[in-house]
């Protein structure tokens, strides 16, 4: 099946610093991948929608200067978590569908990488 | 607006007991699309099924099953005989067609632990 890589699975970091995550499509190719968030013990939140050669969509109170999204060829997207401060610390996990064009292809999930900010 | 519910926060059963996840959703959509993913520990996201609006017939996969019920807006699970390794959050999901499936809209997640 569809496999998405997500790396680095986990970071320690300081604050003030930034943090870049990469997401491969790793066996398919994804015009679109999507970037959730999710704090403890809650459910995953959509954070961005990344689309390859254009701007990323960013949801409704998500700062799109704190979250860069590059989504530079068909199989990468990266996060950049610039200024990272400890409220950023948190689960941040990638997807991307392997048939886009269709609506009920679920979406493939990378590992997650679990951000800690000191 | 679409929305995914799922009641029960947390649930604890013991090994070998049968344990149903319930999960209720709101859509204008006819056409849509329910899936049920896994987080184990570890934290990545496995899918376990996806069932499309027409499709109302239950499903099983081994000790999995699925009840999709249109009537009342149901996607339940339950899992048969459950085992330690079946401990896990899991999340039921809604995507509708009309939106052209951009955005999933997860449920708050059931976290299930068993107990040996």
């Amino acid at each position: 099946g569809a496999v998405v890589s997500q790396h680095p699975s986990r970071v320690i970091c300081k604050s003030g610093t930034s943090v870049k995550i990469e997401c491969r499509s790793l066996d398919f190719q994804a015009t679109t991948m999507f970037w959730y968030r999710q704090f403890p013990k809650q459910s995953l939140m959509l954070m961005a929608t990344s689309n390859e050669g254009s701007k990323a969509t960013y949801e409704q109170g998500v700062e799109k200067d704190k979250f860069l999204i590059n989504h530079a060829s068909l199989t990468l997207s990266t996060l950049t978590v610039t200024s990272a401060h400890p409220e950023d610390s948190s689960f941040y996990i990638c997807s991307a569908r392997e048939q886009e064009e269709s609506y009920n292809s679920p979406l493939h999930f990378g590992n997650g990488t679990r951000l800690t900010v000191t | 607006a679409q929305k995914v519910t799922q009641a029960q926060t947390e649930i604890s059963v013991v090994e070998k007991e049968d344990v149903t996840l319930d999960c209720v959703y709101e859509t204008r959509d006819t056409t849509y699309y329910l899936f049920w993913y896994k987080q184990p520990p570890s934290g990545e996201l496995v899918f376990l099924i996806r069932r499309n609006s027409f499709d109302e017939q239950n499903e099983i996969s081994g000790r999995y099953s699925w009840n999709f019920q249109k009537s009342t807006s149901s996607f339940n699970f339950t899992i048969t005989a459950s085992q330690v390794v079946d401990s896990a959050v899991y999340f039921c999901a809604l995507s509708e067609a009309g939106n052209y499936g951009q955005n999933f809209v997860f449920g708050p997640g059931t976290r299930l632990s068993v107990l040996p």
